[in-house]
């Protein structure tokens, strides 16, 4: 295993500017997740995959975000007119089949908006 | 709603010093727990997953054990070293996703 794979590792943008981020899964995983972590907090869920079907989005995630995972194997996630709220970092994990199993996680992508 | 509590917030001991990290969950139909450990700036680390029936898991000097019934994991670090020193997060699997907590920031001074 290569193990997942994330870019840009950390991105700086200007508020009201979009910005995508891509992760590579490991490959074999069918199951990619999005999370978000702040500083001095515990990751917390944005939204899952199971191969290119995206099956659960939460409460975090607003209409400025949006994930893809085309063809069930990378995944981009995309947040348009960014907001200085939206500064975090922004980590893949990616699984195989069911929940047994164990959720690998990325370096992470670092976004800052200014 | 499930929650996960870790306590202490930070720890920090000496060198060589067996210790104990807590986690603690509202709700005890988890899938099963997973430990990660997060270096400053960096992605997490899988430690240990400990399935739902399963009470305890070790690797090297970690391990880990689960007490469903009363919403109970404990982290136990031998012999540790300066290169521990990071921060600790637990996580329970619930309905697919993973639901941590705000983790332990250890500290082993040499």
């Amino acid at each position: 295993d290569t193990g997942v794979s994330q870019n840009p590792r950390h991105k700086i943008t200007k508020r009201g500017q979009n910005v995508t981020f891509r992760c590579d899964p490991i490959s074999e995983h069918n199951r990619l997740y999005w999370y978000r972590q702040t500083l001095g907090q515990g990751p917390e869920f944005l939204t899952y995959f199971q191969n290119e079907a995206q099956l659960e989005k939460s409460r975090l995630l607003s209409d400025r975000f949006s994930a893809e995972r085309p063809k069930g194997s990378f995944s981009t996630l995309e947040i348009q007119r960014t907001e200085q709220g939206d500064s975090a970092m922004y980590l893949c994990a990616s699984s195989r089949g069911n929940s047994g199993n164990t959720i690998y996680f990325g370096e992470g992508s670092w976004l800052t908006v200014v | 709603k499930q929650e996960v509590t870790q306590i202490p917030a930070a720890l920090s001991v000496p060198e060589g010093e067996n210790l104990v990290l807590n986690c603690s969950f509202t709700d005890s139909a988890i899938y099963n727990l997973q430990w990660f450990r997060q270096d400053p700036g960096k992605g997490l680390t899988s430690l240990l997953l400990i399935q739902s029936s399963q009470r305890e898991q070790t690797s090297g000097r970690l391990n880990a054990s689960l007490d469903k019934s009363s919403g109970r994991s404990t982290l136990y670090i031998a012999a540790s070293q300066p290169g521990d020193s990071a921060t600790y997060l637990c996580a329970v699997v619930r309905a697919q996703k993973l639901v941590f907590g705000q983790g332990t920031r250890l500290t082993i001074n040499p």
